[in-house]
């Protein structure tokens, strides 16, 4: 079963505005917790934000965000101000305590950032 | 700024060879991680490692796969006899603890098998 969705393959934001990046997930554990990684060209994964699903604040890293709607199970990933360098592959992913060392992945968004 | 590296950046063997990848996870890391992304495909699990051990493993990782770690610093992945569908992004990842520590990953390992 597909444990993380994300429903966007690709994404277009100007220069400086602001973009969010769709991820849902399902999970029956109560304990769980959510990533976001960024992968730009070169290959390798940048950890990003983590949300713990007992955390009662959105976290925030910089100019990231996290959209944490436990209800809808939902995380999206809000970055402000884009900047070119953030265009690359970003992948939401959980981890349940229960599963505690199987992390899964979405599929990704591919982020282009327009001049 | 404590990171995980791989060894070596690229491989190409051939069908039937076998071939280690090397990681040095961050040094107070106790739990160790490979993944595996085919090109243009999400991440997968492959495995996890703790006390000296395997914790964890999908479907992927069948008997020609193993893991080590042979000394304090490294941890090894080997593939016995690689198979064209192994051709892959292999990453290394580490947390301080399990359960819901965040993975810090590594550079990965493109690997070909011709």
């Amino acid at each position: 079963a597909q444990k993380i969705t994300q429903t966007q393959p690709g994404m277009f934001v100007q220069e400086k505005e602001a973009v969010t990046l769709d991820c849902t997930y399902d999970t029956s554990d109560p304990s769980y917790g959510l990533f976001w990684y960024k992968q730009p060209s070169s290959g390798e994964m940048i950890f990003l934000i983590y949300q713990g699903s007992y955390d009662q604040q959105n976290a925030t890293e910089g100019r990231y965000s996290l959209n944490f709607q436990k209800a809808r199970k939902s995380a999206n990933l809000v970055i402000s101000a884009s900047q070119l360098g953030d265009s690359a592959m970003y992948f939401c992913a959980m981890r349940e305590a229960y599963n505690n060392n199987d992390m899964r992945f979405g599929a990704g968004t591919r982020l282009t950032v327009k001049p | 700024e404590p990171e995980v590296t791989q060894t070596p950046s690229h491989q190409v063997t051939q069908m039937g060879q076998e071939v280690i990848l090397r990681c040095v996870p961050i040094s107070n890391h106790l739990y160790f991680y490979w993944y595996r992304q085919i090109l243009g495909q999400k991440v997968e699990f492959l495995v996890s490692f703790y006390n000296n051990e395997i914790s964890e493993k999908s479907e992927i990782f069948d008997d020609q796969f193993s893991v080590e770690r042979p000394d304090g610093s490294n941890f090894t992945l080997k593939i016995r006899s690689t198979k064209l569908e192994d051709s892959a992004m292999y990453f290394c990842a580490s947390s301080e603890q399990g359960l819901q520590e965040t993975q810090y990953f590594g550079p990965g390992t493109r690997l070909l098998v011709l």
